[in-house]
Order: C-alpha cells, then sequence, then structure tokens
C-alpha cells in the first residue's frame, strides 16, 4: 500500500534554533517529492521538489534531503523565525506508465510553532 | 495563492442542503483537483479533473460533484448526502496531471461548516 508517514507530529523549537523533520514512504514506483508548507487556515506552497536522481534540495534556510534507497527523506530548516511556524506537508508522486494523470500521496503533515 | 481563488473563505450550511464552492484558475492550467482536509490527516483527493469537460473520482468522491465546463472553472458541489462534510477544502491546478509537470498550486481554501 502506497503510504507517507511523517514525524513528528507537532514540534516547538524556540526562534533561532534548528530543526529537523522527517518523511518515510512506502510508495512505489517513485517519481518524485515535494514539501509544502501550510500556514493556518491557507493553501500549502511548495518549497522544494526532489527526483529519484536528486539527494539535496535547498530553498533558502530549507534544505531537504531524499535517499530513495531507505525511502527516506528529511527537511531541515536552520535559524528558525516565528514566520516558519506552520504544517510542512511531505508528498510523494508515484509514476503511473499506464495513465497520463500521476498518483500523489500527502502526508499529515508535522505542525512546527516556533516561540519566541 | 498562486493564481487560484476560492470562494467563500467560510461556509455555513445547515443539514441537508447542498452547496457549492467555487474555484478559479488564471494560471492557465490543464489539470484541477479538489481536496479535503480534516485535523490530524493528510490531503485526501475527492475529484480531479485534466482537461475541460473531463473529469475523474479520487479516493473520497461519494457525496460530491464536480463540472469542468471552462478550463478556468471547477467548482464542488458538497451534496446532502455526504455523511459528515464539515472540513477545509483545497482546490489545486497543474500544468498537466504527469508528474514531470504535477507541482500544484493550491488556493486559499473553502471552511464548511455544516449546523
Amino acid at each position: 500500500k502506497n503510504q507517507v508517514e511523517q514525524s513528528p507530529q507537532s514540534l516547538i523549537i524556540l526562534e533561532g534554533k534548528n530543526c529537523t523533520l522527517q518523511c518515510n514512504y512506502t510508495v512505489s514506483p517513485f517519481s518524485n517529492l515535494r514539501w509544502y508548507k501550510q500556514d493556518t487556515g491557507r493553501g500549502p506552497v511548495s518549497l522544494t521538489i526532489m527526483t529519484f536522481s536528486e539527494n539535496t534540495k535547498s530553498n533558502g534556510r530549507y534544505t531537504a534531503t531524499l535517499d530513495a534507497d531507505t525511502k527516506q527523506s528529511s527537511l531541515h530548516i536552520t535559524a528558525s523565525q516565528l514566520s516558519d511556524s506552520a504544517s510542512y506537508i511531505c508528498v510523494v508522486s508515484v509514476f503511473q506508465a499506464y495513465s497520463s494523470a500521476s498518483k500523489i500521496i500527502f502526508g499529515s503533515g508535522t505542525r512546527l510553532s516556533i516561540r519566541p | 495563492d498562486g493564481g487560484i481563488t476560492q470562494s467563500p473563505k467560510y461556509l455555513f450550511r445547515k443539514e441537508g442542503q447542498n452547496v457549492t464552492l467555487s474555484c478559479e484558475q488564471n494560471l492557465n492550467h490543464d489539470a484541477m483537483y479538489w481536496y479535503r482536509q480534516d485535523p490530524g490527516q493528510g490531503l485526501r483527493l475527492i475529484y480531479y479533473s485534466q482537461i475541460v469537460n473531463d473529469f475523474q473520482k479520487g479516493d473520497i468522491a461519494e457525496g460530491y460533484s464536480v463540472s469542468r465546463e471552462k478550463k478556468e472553472s471547477f467548482p464542488l458541489t458538497v451534496t446532502s448526502a455526504q455523511k459528515n462534510p464539515t472540513a477545509f477544502y483545497l482546490c489545486a491546478s497543474s500544468v498537466s496531471g504527469r508528474a514531470v509537470y504535477n507541482e500544484q498550486f493550491f488556493g486559499p481554501g473553502t471552511r464548511l461548516t455544516v449546523l
């Protein structure tokens, strides 16, 4: 069964500290993996995308890693800011050769709170 | 929110009533999607459309209906048959449904509450 599991479910850190969010998936065959940031009451916004051949991708203070062998990804946030308080969602796409549409599996997200 | 608008932002409905949620995009995207988000759960796909006048059921289509008469518009109707409609509804679009182009741009969402 295609699944995406994220941990921790929630996390509280002090402003300025670093943190790492985890994503494990059992999706096969794998197409790509995205991390989205979702502010409360808003739609998700894409942070990074990685395909099978990529193992790291940065977007400012956000760095995502991918280990396609162990089917794990992480999102590292450096020098956290109050505006980083949001839910972070890991999304994995399944390659479907018989269909022009891709299957997309969403994780349930990690809720990150940054305290001043 | 990436050229996708949803209205209204908040919607209240009495039990037994149908209600339609609006979604419009000006990104010239072929594919559009409707998701439902409940607390502590990942987004679940309700319906998607890869092209005008065509749409397919997602994982939780029961109690919902859609239409795609125009490329820019993909309205979702929550019918009285939906047993637990209170949720946050998100509309998204992508260049196409193919994996290579499937970065989805999301609207701001509509929070539906059934009284």
